[in-house]
């Protein structure tokens, strides 16, 4: 009964391959977030959709690829690894993006390791 | 760049003391403040919010006062628990930012038995 899920939990990959992280949320949200966190514990976010539409793009790379296939998934791709992606991805949802809709569930995080 | 921050990297507090955890932001335009707690190896948690129509928000155990005037942020923890051991996070956003909440860098909160 897991709120927020990512898989995988964690991914070890070299340069230059493509991986994906999944993420999924059971609490009927229609706002969902990917944040990085880097080795320091600084939290950023990365993309946030509502209602499947990109809302928050911050500045991030082009080989990052959020996908929303419905309300409950925003998975992650990212192409051309770089050793500078290694970080912790974590994924969030919320009911609103306002006031006391706004509370962030995270999810459990993926360390991603870039050899 | 960022435009949250806190003074304190690391706070250890005797078991049972009061913890006080601080802020500071520079975005004036910031109306609405989150405290989340990071376990190891697990992800955020929401632990209060306070909105910038007021100035001081209870929950269990928990107070976050807020200081317009100075733009500063704290999180009192009271009779500390070693399950109080954390990261803990001040989070800024401002009205119309859509959702985009802008983290500061954390204090880590390391409670002695």
């Amino acid at each position: 009964d897991t709120a927020v899920s990512q898989t995988p939990k964690y991914l070890v990959t070299q340069m230059g391959n493509d991986k994906s992280i999944k993420c999924e949320q059971n609490l009927g949200h229609d706002t969902m977030y990917w944040y990085k966190q880097d080795s320091k514990k600084f939290l950023k976010i990365m993309f946030s959709y509502n209602n499947k539409e990109l809302i928050i793009n911050e500045t991030v790379p082009n080989r990052f690829s959020p996908k929303s296939p419905d309300k409950a998934h925003l998975n992650l791709h990212i192409n051309s690894l770089e050793l500078g992606d290694s970080a912790v991805y974590f994924c969030a949802s919320s009911q609103g993006i306002r006031d006391s809709a706004y509370e962030q569930y995270f999810g459990p995080g993926t360390r991603l390791t870039v050899t | 760049g960022e435009s949250v921050g806190l003074h304190l990297p690391t706070l250890s507090v005797q078991e049972g003391d009061n913890s006080i955890i601080n802020c500071a932001y520079s975005n004036s335009a910031s109306d609405y403040f989150i405290w989340y707690k990071q376990e190891s190896g697990k992800g955020p948690q929401f632990i209060i919010d306070i909105r910038s129509n007021m100035d001081k928000r209870q929950g269990q155990r928990v107070t976050v006062l807020l200081n317009k005037t100075v733009k500063h942020l704290s999180l009192q923890i009271a009779a500390t628990q070693p399950g109080d051991s954390a990261v803990y996070f001040c989070a800024e956003m401002g009205w119309g930012s859509q959702g985009n909440l802008i983290f500061g860098k954390g204090t880590k909160l390391s409670v002695k038995p």
